[in-house]
């Protein structure tokens, strides 16, 4: 019973460097997201996902690619890495639109890569 | 600029009492959503609120929907230290679920 899995747990990276934060679900769901976590500020959504081959940005796009080639993949890439990149990145997926009046509209999260950038 | 502004953003109680945290918006909703968040691990949804008007119980959590659709509160009666984790409220626009910034709650023994 996975739901949603993230690697890395944590990572620590250097300034100007790249990575890819990893996500897979094996709910079938169509909706994945990303945010990222800052002390205080809540949850910021970076990209999201409708569907295999359909991206878009969200709020805090800006240093960040996707790509979801499969329902089951949302990869996101940081490219130069900067410091202002530092903070807990969290995955989500569900299975309906948020849109949805309640009826299969649960995200679930995966519990989260800790990234610092140095 | 957050779509949802929740308040308080801390609330430091003593077990055995009551809290509200409250989570307004200028949007209508068509529905919200209340997740609570322990640290080191991912936001778990507690409930949805679908209609305008709607209350929505969890044993001693109590949530409501504002007639308009645009504000929601979320209740703690007799408070418990396990109740202590962070709350956020969260709303759709466009495909968007987006996030307030949270209520820290503590609940001290």
């Amino acid at each position: 019973n996975a739901g949603v899995t993230q690697t890395p747990k944590f990572r620590i990276l250097k300034i100007g460097q790249s990575m890819t934060l990893q996500c897979t679900q094996d709910m079938n769901h169509n909706y994945m997201y990303w945010y990222r976590q800052d002390p205080g500020m809540g949850l910021k959504l970076i990209y999201y996902s409708v569907g295999a081959g359909i991206t878009d940005k969200g709020e805090v796009p800006n240093g960040y690619n996707v790509s979801r080639s499969t329902t089951e993949d949302f990869p996101l890439r940081l490219e130069l890495a900067a410091p202002s990149q530092t903070s807990v990145y969290f995955c989500a997926s569900s299975y309906s639109s948020p849109l949805g009046r309640g009826v299969n509209t649960e995200a679930f999260f995966g519990q989260g890569t800790r990234l610092t950038v140095v | 600029t957050q779509l949802l502004e929740q308040s308080p953003q801390f609330l430091s109680i003593q077990e055995g009492e009551n809290l509200t945290v409250y989570c307004n918006s200028s949007s209508v909703f068509s529905s919200l959503q209340w997740y609570r968040q322990e640290p080191g691990e991912g936001p778990v949804l507690l409930v949805t609120v679908v209609t305008g008007g709607e209350v929505k119980k969890l044993k001693r959590l109590t949530f409501q929907f504002g007639d308009a659709r645009k504000d929601s509160s979320l209740h703690i009666t007799a408070a418990q230290p396990g109740d202590t984790g962070l709350y956020l409220c969260a709303g759709a626009y466009d495909y968007k679920l987006s996030f307030g910034a949270g209520t820290t709650v503590t609940v001290r023994a």
